[in-house]
């Protein structure tokens, strides 16, 4: 089993639909969690990052963590064209290991 | 972009050749990082360096040697390239350990060995 698993996808949403990207991981002792937005052929850049259990929100962006599930996801509302992108999860287990996974390929059709 | 800078960009090279990737930031971030990106395996960390001339290894550290002389450079070195190695490498830093926010990736460098 992957330390972070996230289904590669493509995802695929029409134009303003909520699109829902899913994270899991299987360290209990995980403490931060992060999400990169990834362009064709560019680095990875940091979009979100939730710390504590419930939601938080950044404009069209929603993480959302649960811990006794060991899950984490991203919602992106209004999907946009340009929201077309790999979105990696990241886990910080603790001292200078962050562990990502392999991404999920969103696709977002006008 | 946050200002860093991975040279060269893009490079081939032959099997048994030694390569230097260097990675140069202005911002004064004390944490660096050298990370290789290959399909199916997500951004996996080669080695980290925590101040000047402090390093440590990461999950797929075997190949590569890295140094620190000064904030702003740290050089990731591939003693003997193989194919293997292909791949593209990602530096980045970041300010906060604690809660280890990588948050800057420089552009990337496509290593090809053939």
């Amino acid at each position: 089993q992957k330390e972070v698993e996230q289904n590669s996808g493509p995802l695929s949403v029409p134009e303003g639909a909520i699109a829902s990207l899913n994270c899991t991981y299987s360290d209990r002792v995980s403490q931060s969690f992060f999400w990169y937005r990834q362009y064709s052929g560019k680095s990875p850049e940091l979009i979100m990052s939730i710390y504590s259990n419930g939601d938080k929100e950044d404009g069209r962006f929603t993480a959302q963590l649960n811990k006794a599930s060991q899950y984490v996801s991203l919602l992106i509302r209004d999907s946009q064209p340009s929201d077309s992108a790999t979105y990696l999860c990241a886990v910080y287990t603790g001292g200078f290991k962050t562990i990502f996974g392999a991404g999920t390929r969103l696709f977002v059709k006008a | 972009d946050a200002g860093i800078t991975q040279s060269p960009r893009h490079k081939v090279t032959e099997t048994g050749t030694p390569v230097t990737l260097r990675c140069h930031q202005t911002e004064n971030h004390r944490y660096m990082y050298w990370y290789r990106q290959d399909p199916g395996h997500g951004l996996r960390l080669i080695h980290y360096s925590y101040g000047v001339k402090d390093t440590d290894k990461g999950e797929v550290s075997d190949g590569y040697s890295v140094s620190r002389s000064k904030t702003e450079d740290f050089l990731l070195t591939l003693e003997s390239a193989t194919s293997s190695q292909t791949s593209v490498y990602f530096c980045a830093i970041s300010e906060d350990r604690a809660r280890n926010t990588e948050a800057f990736f420089g552009q990337g460098t496509r290593l090809t060995v053939v």
